[in-house]
């Protein structure tokens, strides 16, 4: 039962060094999402798709580029990381529309410190 | 543009006592869902409420739903230290192909023995 999987839990990266945050999920959920966290901030929508082969901006989408590679995963790039993208990430699923309850289904979250 | 605020933000309570926890959304959707999150961790699904006048109650916790006054409570009853966690209220959009869930900024509570 691994449900929503991320890759890596930790990283810290330079300024101006790239990375992507890699998400699976095994529930054949349609929806993906990528969130960040920040202290009194609550969960902010970065990317979404709501299937695969789309994508859409959510509330933060500046500084991020996603990838709906197939039914299960869902990848965030961060091409020229900035400090102001320290946070903790999480990828969530979910079934979509009316099919099921419509709940989401949260990875374990990727911590990333940019210095 | 859909917005989701919560209150209060901090809640500092003693065992034993009842206390709500108010979730206020501003666009139609009757489909709500409550979060809880232990400090450190992910995200755990409490409660899904999918239409007006929804109840659900688990344990100490009740979450209801009136999609008129875009409203939904979550009541704690005889609080226990175990509940000390953050709180969250989410709603989705409900836009046919392009459903995305934003989320209230959330009450962090702490029950003191």
């Amino acid at each position: 039962n691994a449900g929503v999987t991320q890759t890596p839990k930790f990283q810290v990266l330079k300024t101006g060094q790239s990375m992507t945050l890699q998400c699976a999920q095994d529930m054949n959920h349609n929806s993906m999402y990528w969130y960040r966290q920040d202290p009194g901030m609550g969960l902010r929508l970065i990317y979404y798709s709501a299937s695969e082969g789309t994508t859409d901006k959510g509330e933060v989408p500046n500084g991020y580029n996603v990838s709906r590679l197939n039914k299960r995963e869902f990848s965030l790039r961060l091409e020229s990381a900035a400090p102001s993208q320290t946070s903790v990430y999480f990828c969530a699923s979910s079934a979509l529309g009316r099919v099921g309850t419509g709940e989401l289904f949260f990875g374990e979250g990727s911590r990333l410190t940019v210095l | 543009e859909l917005k989701v605020e919560q209150n209060p933000l901090f809640l500092s309570m003693q065992e034993g006592k009842n206390y709500t926890i108010y979730c206020n959304y501003s666009t139609t959707s009757d489909r709500l869902y409550w979060y809880r999150q232990d400090p450190g961790k992910s995200l755990e699904s409490l409660f899904v409420l999918l239409s007006n006048g929804a109840v659900k109650q688990e344990g100490r916790l009740m979450a209801s739903l009136d999609t008129k006054a875009r409203l939904s409570t979550l009541h704690i009853t005889a609080a226990v230290h175990d509940l000390s966690a953050t709180y969250f209220c989410a709603v989705d959009t409900q836009k046919p192909g392009t459903y995305k869930y934003i989320f209230g900024t959330g009450t962090r509570l702490k029950v003191l023995a």
